[in-house]
């Protein structure tokens, strides 16, 4: 089982919709969680986090964060074309120390349609 | 503020050559991070430096991939000899380091091709 998993998608929704992005991963001690976003041919760059249950809002962004199910999930409200990307699911998992992991998920490619 | 600096952005060699790259992290980031990004995937951790040392290189091929970060800031990653399979992107990536949070910031990568 990979630890962080996504669908690939593509993921396609119309403009003005709500876009939902989902991300399970395996490993309960996992204590934070990143969405990234990524065009094609870009690096990726961070949309929000999330480490807390419940829900987050930033701007047109939730994330959605429930640790019992092991799930967490990025909502974009009032979809445009240009959230047309691929969307990286991230989580860090600790040890002791310093001792740390973050592991990402292979990404799922969401397709706005004017 | 300027963001995370990597070179070269394109790289074209035969098998058997080596191959660097080079990342200047973020000012003021301690942590510093290099990924390899293969077409559909997700970035997979190489190496990490908290300043200058590797406290995680558990994913780098040391037979063939080395890093350094002399005096912490600057990194440079090592491939000798390359392999056809070493084709993919590599991103350097920088954070403060913080507890919970660790938000990274990437460079714009490197996308090597091997022929």
């Amino acid at each position: 089982q990979k630890e962080v998993e996504q669908n690939s998608g593509p993921l396609s929704v119309p403009e003005g919709a709500i876009a939902s992005l989902n991300c399970t991963y395996s490993d309960r001690g996992s204590q934070s969680f990143f969405w990234y976003r990524q065009y094609s041919g870009k690096s990726p760059e961070l949309i929000m986090f999330i480490y807390s249950n419940g829900d987050k809002e930033d701007g047109r962004f939730t994330a959605q964060l429930n640790k019992a199910s092991q799930y967490v999930s990025l909502l974009i409200r009032d979809s445009q074309p240009s959230d047309s990307a691929t969307y990286l699911c991230a989580v860090i998992t600790r040890g002791g120390g310093s001792n740390y992991k973050l592991t990402f998920g292979k990404g799922t490619l969401l397709t706005v349609n004017p | 503020e300027a963001g995370v600096v990597q070179s070269p952005r394109y790289k074209i060699i035969e098998k058997k050559q080596p191959v660097a790259f080079w990342c200047n992290p973020i000012s003021g980031h301690n942590t510093l991070y290099w990924y390899l990004q293969n077409l559909g995937q997700g970035p997979e951790l190489l190496i990490r430096y908290e300043n200058e040392e590797a406290v995680d290189d558990s994913q780098l091929p040391k037979d063939r991939f080395s890093a350094e970060r002399l005096k912490g800031v600057d990194s440079t990653l090592k491939i000798q000899p390359a392999e056809l399979g070493d084709s993919a992107v590599y991103l350097c990536a920088s954070s403060l380091g913080l507890a919970n949070t660790d938000t990274q910031y990437f460079g714009p990568g490197t996308r090597l091709t091997v022929l």
